[in-house]
């Protein structure tokens, strides 16, 4: 089965630009990757779907991209409110599965 | 404004049966597909299946099957997730999910608030 790997944790300081990876074979072709964001005790929220694009209310601060076999969330200019874990997502076209990422916890310094 | 509200908590024994329900509104409800996605303790996010409520079209991950139903009631636009005989380890909070359409297709862009059970040995 197909298989995404995120670090488990990245730090940053405030002010500063945080990347969190996802890996996986050929992710590029899978359709979009889309990634959540959940704060402690709360539902995830989509951040970025398809690759790059954002859904309304999330801020530009918070963009993707996709190539080769990763797939990276950016989150610039970070703010002690983007501590959470962040979680990437593929929909496996040909076995029709949503495979999620490990995720990652972001802790700001 | 779409909301996916799911039902309360529970705390059940082991071997017990328990169906968990999430009712949409706001969109209508066999257009888009539902998922279910558990979260064990301190862990991550796992898909457990998907339903399309206006047909009950069901996949599930192979890692469930066999282990929960999903099912759907169109009528009441409520989706609901199922087990026969729980174990300790089904602990955990359980979210539905709505899948996007269009350019959100094969992500869930809205969630419930999700369903914390709790069983007990």
């Amino acid at each position: 089965s197909y298989v995404l790997t995120q670090p488990p944790s990245v730090s940053v300081a405030p002010g500063k630009t945080a990347r969190i990876t996802c890996g996986g074979n050929n992710i590029g072709s899978k359709g979009g990757v889309h990634w959540y964001q959940q704060k402690p005790g709360q539902a995830p929220v989509l951040v970025i779907y398809s690759d790059s694009d954002r859904p309304s209310g999330i801020p530009e601060r918070l963009s993707g991209s996709t190539s080769g076999n990763t797939a990276t969330l950016t989150i610039s200019r970070v703010e002690a409110g983007d501590e959470a874990d962040y979680y990437c997502q593929v929909w496996e076209t040909s076995s029709d599965r949503r495979v999620f990422g490990g995720g990652t916890k972001l802790t700001v310094l | 404004e779409v909301q996916l509200v799911q039902s309360g908590a529970e705390v059940k024994k082991s071997g017990e049966s328990l169906k968990i329900s999430c009712k949409g509104s706001g969109y209508s409800f066999t257009r888009n597909w539902i998922g279910w996605v558990r979260q064990m303790p301190g862990k991550g996010l796992e898909w457990m299946g998907i339903i399309y409520p206006g047909d009950s079209d069901t996949t599930y991950n192979p890692s469930f099957q066999g282990q929960v139903t999903i099912s759907a009631d169109k009528s009441i636009s409520t989706a609901y997730l199922q087990w026969s005989s729980l174990k300790a380890s089904d602990s955990a909070i359980y979210y539905c999910a709505r899948g996007g359409l269009a350019a959100l297709t094969g992500c869930f862009d809205y969630w419930g608030q999700g369903t914390l059970v709790t069983v007990s040995t």
